[in-house]
């Protein structure tokens, strides 16, 4: 089956500063990329996706890009703000998007 | 639209007992995931279901049962808790077969 590795697990930011969360998957057959901001004690909201016929995404001060030879895709943020602090979630699926692989989430901090 | 709504939000459970987790979505969804978060470890798929009457195996189904009598609800039962069980519990439903996820705000399940 599918295998999402994140990283990296925890990562702290000043506020403005950019942010890059980095995951990679192991089956070449997945063709969706969502990424989920979870607050805590709340369940996961999605933030951006991408399709595998797509090598780049923006929404106003997020980007995600996707390398399919390498089988990686990135979160980018920039300008970060604290309520961007938050735990991130990568994943992946071969086109159910009711069956989605996750990775192990990064815990971002962002400092004032 | 409401959205997603789980029922309860907290549970204790001992060893050997069932329940049913609620799950319901007013947004005529005919795709919904259950999954469930364990420290480290992200989201895992539990069972999920492609439209009403139809359901299938996540990566961990042992020990759990779905049905999908309708498009609205999508139950979660545990049969005999384990202490292996005890986890959060989130529910996820999705317009499409590619279409982004909605999750719910997660069960907290504590079996003693």
């Amino acid at each position: 089956g599918e295998n999402v590795e994140q990283h990296p697990s925890t990562l702290s930011v000043q506020e403005g500063d950019s942010a890059v969360i980095k995951c990679t998957y192991s089956d070449s057959a997945s063709n969706y990329f969502p990424w989920y901001k979870q607050e805590l004690g709340k369940g996961p909201q999605l933030i951006i996706d991408i399709r595998s016929n797509v090598g780049e995404k923006k929404d106003q001060r997020i980007a995600v890009t996707l390398n399919k030879t390498a089988k990686h895709f990135s979160l980018h943020i920039t300008e970060t703000q604290p309520e961007d602090s938050a735990v991130y979630f990568c994943a992946a699926s071969t086109g159910t998007a009711s069956k989605l692989t996750f990775g192990t989430g990064t815990r971002l901090q962002v400092t004032l | 639209n409401a959205g997603v709504t789980q029922t309860p939000k907290f549970q204790v459970l001992k060893t050997g007992q069932s329940m049913t987790l609620q799950c319901a979505q007013d947004m005529n969804h005919e795709y919904m995931s259950w999954y469930r978060q364990d420290p480290g470890m992200g989201l895992r798929l539990i069972h999920y279901s492609v439209g009403a009457g139809i359901t299938d195996q996540g990566e961990v189904p042992n020990g759990y049962n779905v049905s999908r009598s309708t498009t609205e609800d999508f139950p979660l039962r545990l049969l005999s808790a384990a202490p292996s069980q005890t986890s959060v519990y989130f529910c996820a439903s999705s317009y499409s077969d590619i279409g982004a996820q909605y999750f719910g705000p997660g069960t907290r399940l504590t079996v003693l």
